[in-house]
């Protein structure tokens, strides 16, 4: 069990650029989420997968973001189109079942938006 | 929907004496309860949660909370804390079918020696 891991740590760009995040989960975990978490703020639920199913998107998410699972491994979170609002850190977690269940977070990606 | 309220953003308290962080939800239906915690540069980890049976839950690191329908908290509670106590910590709301976590805005638990 080597925990989630996420990258890059820090990601600065400008604004009207292109971002996109990487989340590794627990091999064995079939659920993997992605939450984000701006200053004095608990996480935000953005989005969740079940394997390579992305089953529920937060109206957060809003059309300039992405999210993938291709094979029910790995995660990409892309951003397109970057705004100073999406400021903030990203959060990657993963468990083995649902509701109840422990999830296990990464360290997260800290995006500042120039 | 599910909401939740941490009624303290900071909470200062000297080493070795005991501390209550407070957390109230809203819910219409039953629901799971957590509290994770989240040390400098590290990710959230879970120190406790409540499902179902006895209202009294016993967390890592001498941590325990208790659930009180009623009043509709999950306040956490430690008897003696120490310098490496010192974190955020977010209470946490689902309910029963649902996959995504609803937290509250966090505590700030800073111990002075």
């Amino acid at each position: 069990d080597t925990g989630v891991s996420q990258n890059p740590r820090h990601k600065i760009t400008k604004r009207g650029q292109n971002v996109t995040f990487r989340c590794d989960p627990i091999s064995e975990h079939n659920r993997l989420y992605w939450y984000r978490q701006t200053l004095g703020q608990g996480p935000e639920f953005l989005t969740y997968f079940q394997n390579e199913a992305q089953l529920e998107k937060s109206r957060l998410l809003s059309d300039r973001f992405s999210a993938e699972r291709p094979k029910g491994s790995f995660s990409t979170l892309e951003i397109q189109r970057t705004e100073q609002g999406d400021s903030a850190m990203y959060l990657c977690a993963s468990s083995l079942r649902g509701a109840g269940e422990k999830l296990f977070f990464g360290s997260g990606t800290q995006l500042s938006v120039l | 929907a599910q909401s939740v309220t941490q009624l303290d953003s900071q909470v200062p308290v000297f080493e070795e004496a005991p501390v209550e962080l407070r957390c109230n939800y809203s819910s219409s239906v039953s629901v799971y309860l957590f509290w994770y915690v989240q040390y400098p540069n590290q990710g959230l980890q879970l120190l406790l949660k409540y499902l179902s049976g006895s209202t009294l839950v016993k967390g890592i690191n001498g941590f325990e909370a208790e659930f009180n329908k009623s009043q509709t908290s999950f306040h956490l509670r430690k008897p003696s804390v120490h310098i490496s106590d010192t974190a955020e910590y977010f209470c946490a709301v689902t309910v029963q079918g649902a996959q995504k976590l609803v937290f509250g805005q966090g505590t700030r638990l800073t111990i002075n020696p």
